[in-house]
């Protein structure tokens, strides 16, 4: 069974602090994703990566990065995290090169910035 | 407007009754298209899975697709209150790998 474990159930930060999301899979899958859920705007794509050192910009960049430097762990960073990015985080993965490939999700990192 | 629109609910049933969930789309690129359940607390899952249009059966769940409408639906039949959860559209086109997400029907089905 594929296993995406995200390092934190809950985060509070500060405005202005560097925060960092982790996420780890054990299925040797090329890509990874993470979204932001916000009640009734679904799941929001931030950045992806589809192998080791490389990533692409989803819909929503501006205020993250994403920084992978081993095929099983993908980071994201807010670099000066604000309110406005309180929100359920969502990590996952996807192997297989066919389009009927699943994305399997963590159970996500619920930040708060206060 | 959005590119996939869901009515976010909550839609609540009896036990044993048809759920019928929907969602639009406005990219007529769109060729695969997807229904995952989310639990409380937890990330979505795969529950069903469509390329281009038809219908899907897998065991309770039916997935339909209509491409000339831009329109998918989901039914689930004898519903229990295991099926409570929220309910995911999402669709992609040919290439890549981003899914497109509706933004998820709150689904109650009561004892």
């Amino acid at each position: 069974d594929v296993k995406v474990t995200q390092s934190s159930r809950y985060l509070v930060k500060r405005t202005g602090e560097k925060v960092f999301l982790e996420c780890v899979q054990d299925m040797d899958h090329e890509n990874m994703f993470w979204y932001r859920q916000d009640p009734g705007l679904g799941l929001r794509l931030i950045y992806f990566s589809y192998d080791v050192k490389m990533k692409e910009k989803g819909d929503i960049p501006e205020g993250y990065s994403v920084s992978r430097e081993k095929k099983e762990r993908f980071s994201l960073i807010l670099e000066s995290a604000s309110t406005n990015q309180t929100s359920m985080y969502l990590c996952a993965s996807k192997g297989g090169a066919t389009n009927d490939s699943p994305l399997h999700f963590g159970n996500g990192t619920r930040l708060t910035v206060t | 407007q959005k590119e996939v629109e869901q009515d976010p609910g909550p839609l609540s049933v009896p036990e044993g009754a048809i759920v019928s969930l929907n969602c639009t789309y406005s990219n007529s690129a769109f060729q695969y298209f997807m229904w995952y359940r989310q639990y409380s607390r937890k990330g979505p899952e795969l529950l069903m899975y469509t390329y281009s249009s038809g219908n899907k059966e897998d065991g309770r769940f039916t997935a339909q697709v209509d491409k000339s409408s831009k329109y998918i639906s989901l039914f689930i039949r004898d519903s229990q209150p295991s099926d409570s959860a929220t309910y995911l559209c999402a669709m992609k086109q040919a290439a890549g790998n981003k899914l497109t997400f509706g933004g998820g029907t709150r689904v109650l089905v009561k004892p």
